[in-house]
């Protein structure tokens, strides 16, 4: 199974910041990387595939870099909607695995 | 607008059944991959299994292999999940989840996802 790190497991950050969270997987998974956000009690969202694609109606200031085993999603410049978790997901392979997440919490 | 409605959890003892189900509606139904992905309580998110779009190829995370199946009714844009001997390991909530794949069989990863439904096992 391919395991997916996610570093840090959590973070403080202020608004207007810029926030990065890195993944690496156990091995090469090409550019099929998502990037997902949960709020607490909610589904979670999608925001980026293909490591940096975004999808539909996300907003530019999520982005998303990479390729093979490490990549980033990028926020560059926190609004208050923003404090959630977020997972990064390889889809190369059966079974799919996700990272840890990432809890972004308000400094 | 794409909507994935979940419903069927609810209280099981352990060793108990349930059935999972996902209406679909806002998009053709049969052109897409299927996924169910849960969430223990307090925990990260787990995929538990896949469906194709005609039913013939369905793929599965091993911990629910034997004891999960999933399958899904096209002409009722409906997904489905049978949990059998279940766990108290298996409580969590379970999201049903569209799994694109371009024309050229290049998956996309989720891109929409239900509310997701409650499954709690306990005696």
């Amino acid at each position: 199974d391919i395991q997916m790190t996610q570093s840090p497991s959590s973070l403080s950050a202020s608004v207007g910041d810029r926030v990065t969270i890195t993944c690496r997987a156990s091995q090469g998974i090409s550019n099929y990387l998502a990037w997902f956000q949960q709020k607490p009690g909610k589904a979670p969202k999608s925001l980026i595939y293909a490591a940096s694609s975004l999808q539909s109606g996300v907003p530019s200031k999520f982005s998303g870099s990479g390729s093979g085993t490490d990549f980033t999603l990028t926020i560059s410049s926190l609004q208050p909607e923003d404090f959630a978790s977020y997972y990064c997901q390889q889809y190369y392979a059966y079974p799919l695995t996700f990272g840890g997440g990432t809890r972004v919490e308000v400094k | 607008e794409v909507q994935l409605v979940e419903s069927g959890g609810g209280l099981v003892q352990p060793g108990g059944s349930l059935r999972l189900s996902c209406a679909a509606s806002g998009f053709t139904f049969n052109n897409y991959w299927m996924s169910w992905v849960r969430q223990a309580p307090g925990k990260g998110l787990e995929w538990v299994a896949n469906i194709k779009q005609d039913g013939s190829e369905k793929y599965y995370v091993d911990s629910v292999k034997g004891r999960f199946t999933i399958s899904r009714d096209n002409a009722k844009n409906s997904l489905f999940l049978q949990v059998n001997s279940l766990t108290t390991e298996d409580t969590g909530v379970y999201y049903c989840a569209r799994f694109p794949v371009s024309d050229y069989g290049q998956p996309l990863g989720f891109d929409y996802w239900g509310q997701g439904s409650l499954v709690t096992v306990s005696s």
